[in-house]
């Protein structure tokens, strides 16, 4: 039992390019919800999904897409990356969540 | 809008000791969860101990207590006989009940716990 997947667990993007961050989850779970982790800030929330075919926008949703795919997967998009987003982004599923293992993304 | 606040980046206590890790937040609502998590160097978030806001009585887990009060709004956590594996992250989070929420978590900005021997 896996729980949440999510891949790569590192990247290196420079200015401007793109990218997607894959999560999945065999746990069945309606809700799913990508962090990001910056020090001194604790986890924010930057889109969620309650339920398959809806996503709504959380604390810090600029420069970020999401897509609910199917009930079990929910992708994160950065279209142009900046170094602000440099951070570690953690999907999670249910609530209380369940984490997948992160992805730390360096923009340079 | 609810806010978390964790005052202490940094605690430090020696093994087998017991330290308290101090969490307030801020909400209008009467029902909610309370919740602390331990982020270890491997980066993974641990689900420690769980609240729910309408119990009276705080939460145990093994070496791992809360003391819960709902007037102040504060959410410590207490950790007794403290090990080396203890060293970690530490977050507290709060999730509203109501459903347009959408069962969203937010968390505080964490405290560094270090163990010594």
């Amino acid at each position: 039992n896996a729980g949440v997947t999510q891949t790569p667990k590192f990247q290196v993007l420079k200015t401007g390019q793109s990218m997607t961050l894959q999560c999945a989850q065999d746990m069945n779970h309606n809700s799913m919800y990508w962090y990001r982790q910056d020090p001194g800030m604790g986890l924010r929330l930057i889109y969620y999904s309650a339920s398959e075919g809806t996503t709504d926008k959380g604390e810090v949703p600029n420069g970020y897409n999401v897509s609910r795919l199917n009930k079990r997967e929910f992708s994160l998009r950065l279209e142009s990356a900046a170094p602000s987003q440099t951070s570690v982004y953690f999907c999670a599923a249910s609530s209380p969540l369940h984490f997948g293992n992160g992805t730390r993304l360096t923009v340079t | 809008a609810q806010t978390v606040t964790q005052s202490q980046p940094e605690m430090s206590v020696q093994e087998a000791e017991t330290v308290t890790l101090s969490c307030t937040y801020d909400t209008s609502e009467s029902d909610y969860y309370l919740f602390w998590y331990k982020q270890p160097p491997s980066r993974q978030m641990i689900l420690v101990i769980r609240q729910e806001a309408y119990k009276q009585q705080n939460a145990t887990e093994n070496r791992f207590s809360v003391n819960f009060q709902k007037a102040a709004k504060s959410f410590s956590l207490k950790i007794s006989d403290s090990q080396l594996g203890d060293a970690a992250m530490y977050f507290c989070a709060y999730r509203s009940l109501i459903y347009n929420q959408g069962g969203k978590l937010i968390f505080g900005q964490g405290t560094e716990l270090s163990v010594k021997p």
